[in-house]
């Protein structure tokens, strides 16, 4: 079974507008962390936001926030005000415990003026 | 953030040869450091887990004595893909992590790596 699902392989979101980016996440380990990273075309994987099992509120990173609920498995990134220099490809990755990461096959983002 | 760098950033190589990728965490030292590599339009996939002065531990399907790695200090690893072939062209990327529990993984820019 997948660890990681995102179920969305591409969005598209006009600028400046909100966007969704769905992830559910498989774990027995009640100790897990859970991250998104941005991959634009040029190949880096760019940190974005982190959310630990054991964290009371959602976190938040400027437009970056992650609406984490616990009960369904579900970490879904939130990015407001989208922008062009959004367009990206972006990865849902869980780590357990002290395991290496996990990653999701990734959702391509393309914003549009 | 913490900065990863990997060398050379693209190599052409004929099929064969062997090419050395390096991966360097310039201003922290790497505990543990991660190879993955990735083919077009498709997410990482781990190859090896490395800790500084031991073995790498390697995924399942990843043929250690093709990929050979080396993490001799907290600052550097290095991947050696032995003999080339064209299906070894790929995408190949380093992280870094250090002893923090909540540590992120830094990510280096990548190495893409064309066998011909």
């Amino acid at each position: 079974a997948q660890k990681i699902t995102q179920t969305q392989p591409g969005m598209f979101v006009q600028e400046k507008e909100a966007v969704t980016l769905d992830c559910t996440y498989d774990t027995s380990d009640p100790s897990y962390g859970l991250f998104w990273y941005k991959q634009p075309s040029s190949g880096e994987m760019i940190f974005l936001i982190y959310q630990g099992s054991y964290d009371q509120q959602n976190a938040t990173e400027g437009r970056y926030s992650l609406n984490f609920q616990k009960a369904r498995k579900s970490a879904n990134l939130v990015i407001s005000a989208s922008q062009l220099g959004d367009s990206a490809m972006y990865f849902c990755a869980m780590r357990e415990g002290w395991s290496t990461l996990t990653f999701g096959k990734g959702t391509m983002l393309l914003v549009s003026p | 953030g913490a900065v990863v760098s990997q060398h050379p950033s693209w190599v052409i190589c004929k099929s064969g040869t062997s090419v050395k990728i390096e991966c360097r965490s310039l201003d922290f030292q790497a505990t543990t450091m991660f190879w993955y590599r990735q083919f077009p339009k498709q997410s990482l996939m781990l190859m090896a887990t490395s800790n500084e002065g031991s073995k790498a531990t390697y995924e399942q399907g990843v043929e250690k004595d093709k990929f050979l790695i080396n993490h001799a200090s907290l600052t550097l690893s290095t991947l050696t893909v032995t003999s080339a072939h064209p299906e070894d062209s790929s995408f190949y990327i380093c992280s870094a992590r250090t002893r923090e529990a909540r540590s992120e993984q830094f990510f280096g820019p990548g190495t893409r790596l064309t066998v011909l």
